[in-house]
């Protein structure tokens, strides 16, 4: 299957500092990348949807200036946390859309990356 | 409303023994996708198998098996001769629209949590 590198795996900020991750895919190009947040024992809440060279679109209730997306290429979407505060703190995974004949659009993940902001 | 519907919060196994996790759905398209995905404790999520809504056979691989029933909007992963590598989170995911859609997202159930028992 399609391989999507996520990168950071762990970080740990100051409260008030910006993090990014980055999302790659591998072996394949993603025109479409989306980022998922997940809280413990939780299910993947989508934060937006992230189209190459073009403006993010984001879930509703997810604040645009808090968490910028970039999508400059066909294998690499970035997800910045500006200014973090401790409730920023979750596992942030990222999913590239890639196309198989037998399954039409499936979606590949990143490995995740858990965000400590202390 | 809730689109895909996961009822059991967690299960317990034996070991070689075969398992159901259930998945209903809610959807008015007449062409979507549904997906299973594992996710380990170490929090990457791993696609494991797709059904089509056209697709007239029930999706087999390996030892995992979907039971689809379109009529009663289910579709219930199989897992055959559980092993101890199994215990995991598993969602189940439904891709609304046209298969061929660029546009189309995927929505998550709330997980459940597996446990095989040696």
């Amino acid at each position: 299957g399609a391989v999507v590198s996520q990168h950071p795996s762990r970080v740990i900020c100051k409260s008030g500092t910006s993090v990014k991750i980055e999302c790659r895919s591998l072996d394949f190009q993603a025109t479409t990348m989306f980022w998922y947040r997940q809280f413990p024992k939780q299910s993947l809440m989508l934060m937006a949807t992230s189209n190459e060279g073009s403006k993010a679109t984001y879930e509703q209730g997810v604040e645009k200036d808090k968490f910028l997306i970039n999508h400059a290429s066909l294998t690499l979407s970035t997800l910045t946390v500006t200014s973090a505060h401790p409730e920023d703190s979750s596992f942030y995974i990222c999913s590239a859309r890639a196309w198989d004949p037998s399954s039409g659009n499936t979606i590949y993940f990143g490995e995740g990356s858990w965000l400590t902001v202390v | 409303a809730q689109k895909i519907t996961q009822t059991q919060p967690g299960m317990f196994v034996q070991e070689k023994e075969a398992v159901t996790l259930d998945c209903t759905y809610d959807t008015s398209d007449q062409s979507y996708g549904l997906f299973w995905y594992k996710q380990p404790s170490s929090g990457e999520m791993i696609f494991l198998i797709y059904q089509g809504s056209y697709d007239e056979q029930n999706a087999t691989e390996g030892r995992y098996s979907l039971n689809f029933q379109k009529a009663r909007k289910s579709a219930n992963l199989v897992i055959s001769a559980s092993q101890l590598g199994d215990s995991a989170m598993y969602f189940c995911a439904m891709r609304e629209g046209y298969l061929y859609s660029s546009a189309s997202k995927i929505i998550f159930g709330s997980g459940t949590r597996l446990s095989i028992r040696p």
